[in-house]
């Protein structure tokens, strides 16, 4: 299994610009999630997914959409990017089932200029 | 609200025990966690432990969890170089969005 993978790595953006993080997973895992890293801070929430076609808000929404057509793809959308938003991005995975271990992606470092 | 606390910096001797500590605001926490960051990498599970117990080892790591105060720690014995890492507390909440709440980390140095 190649886990959660996502990508880009690195993505240098201007403001105003659009783009999309995808992440994929191969685990038919029901939860993903969108989580968001700035320095000094823990990782925030920002979209989540219990099952196909179905998404919800986190803490930190505004900026960003999300779709999930399918269980193994939940990419993350700027639609129009802001210097607010230069941060990590981390996509995870989970069972369903509580306490079931969340696996998380190696990150997509964005820098909005 | 949720909150999850930690201290940010942590130095130890190899060799020597490393106690991270955590504190957390939200009674009805479920599963609390510790995962490790290492340097440009995504964050492992190192473990986690069920609110409903009090310690929980496996082989270098101790999680303990004291209810009452709200407090949790991570104690890494015989800490060793590859030991050095950013260490992230959280907890969940029921409910079925399932959400992780973090705390800022506490970077761990493992000196020589």
């Amino acid at each position: 299994n190649a886990g959660v993978t996502q990508t880009p790595k690195f993505q240098v953006l201007k403001t105003g610009q659009s783009m999309t993080l995808q992440c994929a997973q191969d685990m038919n895992h029901e939860y993903m999630s969108w989580y968001r890293q700035d320095p000094g801070m823990g990782l925030r929430l920002i979209h989540y997914s219990v099952g196909a076609g179905i998404t919800d808000q986190g803490e930190v929404p505004n900026g960003y959409n999300v779709s999930r057509s399918t269980t193994e793809d939940f990419p993350l959308r700027l639609l129009s990017a802001a210097p607010s938003q230069t941060s990590v991005y981390f996509c995870a995975s989970s069972y369903a089932n509580s306490g079931d271990t969340q696996y998380f992606g190696p990150g997509t470092r964005l820098t909005v200029l | 609200g949720e909150d999850v606390e930690q201290s940010l910096f942590l130095s130890v001797r190899e060799g020597d025990s490393s106690v991270i500590n955590c504190t957390y605001t939200d009674s009805s926490s479920t599963y609390l966690y510790w995962y490790k960051q290492e340097p440009g990498a995504g964050l492992q599970l190192l473990t986690y432990i069920f609110s409903n117990m009090d310690m929980k080892q496996d082989q270098r790591l101790t999680v303990l969890l004291n209810k009452k105060d709200k407090h949790l720690s991570l104690r890494i014995a015989d800490t060793q170089t590859g030991d050095s890492a950013i260490y992230f507390c959280a907890e969940m909440v029921g409910g079925s969005a399932r959400q992780l709440t973090f705390g800022s980390g506490t970077q761990l140095t493992v000196l020589p």
